[in-house]
């Protein structure tokens, strides 16, 4: 069975960084493109990052560019989503998602992580 | 950026009616399209990709059809499961963009 865990998500102040985790399980991490994607409260899903299966390739919205880093352990099953300089505007849950080997077609999700920017 | 537009917001339905939600893309997207449902407080649920391919363990009621700038996604029969919001999807280029949601609420 596919598992995405997120956790890291927390309070912290404006300026502020926060690192949040994925934990995959069920299928062949290595071989995936993975994602995060955020929902602000009460509003529509926002793609944030994408990485590549060997970490080759990054790709960010233009909002968080220069603030926020994607990462991911192969060998840990774990990906992972840097955030400094944090903004009011990035208070959001932020998801972990697998897409297909080569697209951004997300089948799975995890479950998300509250990150609240706020003073 | 592709800007992607769904219509309506809000739908008003019941049980057992066809609906259609339409989702339009400010440029050419091919098929390079997905539908996703979301209910509140839990993770988006693919259901369709590549603007007609049935996710599987989708149920057959929900289809997809388009390819360009227009598509649709249509719900034979509604349940009562099938009340949520409902989200268009390009992966076409970057940056990845979603439709704004349309709301589908009982009447």
């Amino acid at each position: 069975e596919v598992q995405l865990v997120e956790s890291g998500g927390g309070l912290v102040q404006p300026g502020g960084s926060l690192r949040l985790s994925c934990a995959a399980s069920g299928f062949t991490f290595s071989s995936y493109w993975m994602s995060w994607v955020r929902q602000a409260p009460g509003k529509g899903l926002e793609w944030v990052a994408n990485i590549k299966q060997d970490g080759s390739a990054k790709l960010y919205v233009d909002s968080v560019k220069g603030r926020f880093t994607i990462s991911r352990d192969n060998a840990k099953n774990s990906l992972y989503l840097q955030m400094n300089s944090l903004r009011g505007e990035d208070t959001a849950v932020y998801y972990c998602a697998r897409g297909t080997v080569t697209d951004s077609v997300w089948e799975y999700w995890g479950q998300g992580t509250l990150v609240t920017v706020s003073s | 950026d592709i800007q992607m537009t769904q219509s309506p917001s809000t739908l008003s339905a019941s049980v057992g009616d066809r609906v259609t939600i339409t989702c339009r893309a400010s440029q050419s997207i091919s098929s390079w399209l997905a539908w996703y449902q979301q209910k509140p407080g839990k993770a988006p649920k693919l259901l369709i990709y590549k603007a007609s391919s049935l996710e599987s363990g989708v149920p057959s009621r929900f289809s997809g059809s388009g390819s360009g700038t227009e598509f649709t996604l249509t719900i034979s029969s509604l349940q009562p499961d099938d009340f949520a919001t409902y989200y268009c999807q390009h992966y076409n280029s970057y940056p990845i963009t979603f439709g704004q949601g349309t709301r589908l609420e009982i009447k």
